[in-house]
């Protein structure tokens, strides 16, 4: 089993739709969580980091953390075209997950 | 701020041949610094961990004496590919974590290299 879990897609969402990516990670003690975006052919980017149970909002962007079941997750927010990219988490800054690739369709 | 860069963005070279690729850490102090390494369509795969002042820890399978790690300042990281070969052709990626910050790694933008 892979310390970070994510769902490898491809995630296809509608212009204006939410769009819900998962990552589950394996380490109980693990304290902070980030969620990067890597658009094709370039390096990854932060969108934001929680360390917190409950919710984060960053503009169109939701973080959800849930230690007891060990997930984090990414809501968008009317997404948009370019928000089409891959999103990894990493658990403790250094623990990469393979990423989801996420498609919005105009 | 957490600006990271790296050089040259793009290269290529000759089998056989050396490659140093820098990492700057631009506007604040990098106690670590990492180094992936990543194929078309394919994830991240860390390479290194490198610590300043001591020697980098590198992941299984990835050979040591073939990628130089050096990470003499706390703003600067290089890696060097020895004797590269058309299998070493790549997209590398560093990153660097804040000293006395958070766990974020903030990343460079890349530096594509084919090795003819």
């Amino acid at each position: 089993q892979k310390e970070v879990e994510q769902n490898s897609g491809p995630l296809s969402v509608p212009e204006g739709a939410i769009a819900s990516l998962n990552c589950t990670y394996s380490d109980r003690g693990s304290q902070s969580f980030f969620w990067y975006r890597q658009y094709s052919g370039k390096s990854p980017e932060l969108i934001m980091f929680i360390y917190s149970n409950g919710d984060k909002e960053d503009g169109r962007f939701t973080a959800q953390l849930n230690k007891a079941s060990q997930y984090v997750s990414l809501l968008i927010r009317d997404s948009q075209p370019s928000d089409s990219a891959t999103y990894l988490c990493a658990v403790q800054g250094s623990t990469f997950g393979d990423g989801t690739t996420l498609t919005v369709k105009p | 701020g957490a600006v990271v860069s790296q050089h040259p963005s793009r290269v290529i070279c000759k089998s056989g041949t050396s490659v140093k690729i820098e990492c700057r850490s631009l506007d604040f102090q990098a106690t670590t610094m990492f180094w992936y390494r990543q194929f078309p369509k394919q994830s991240l795969m860390l390479m290194a961990t490198s610590n300043e002042g001591s020697k980098a820890t590198y992941e299984q399978g990835v050979e040591k004496d073939k990628f130089l790690i050096n990470h003499a300042s706390l703003t600067l990281s290089t890696l060097t590919v020895t004797s590269a070969h058309p299998e070493d052709s790549s997209f590398y990626i560093c990153s660097a974590r804040e000293q006395g910050g958070t766990d974020t790694q903030y990343f460079g933008p890349g530096t594509r290299l084919t090795v003819l």
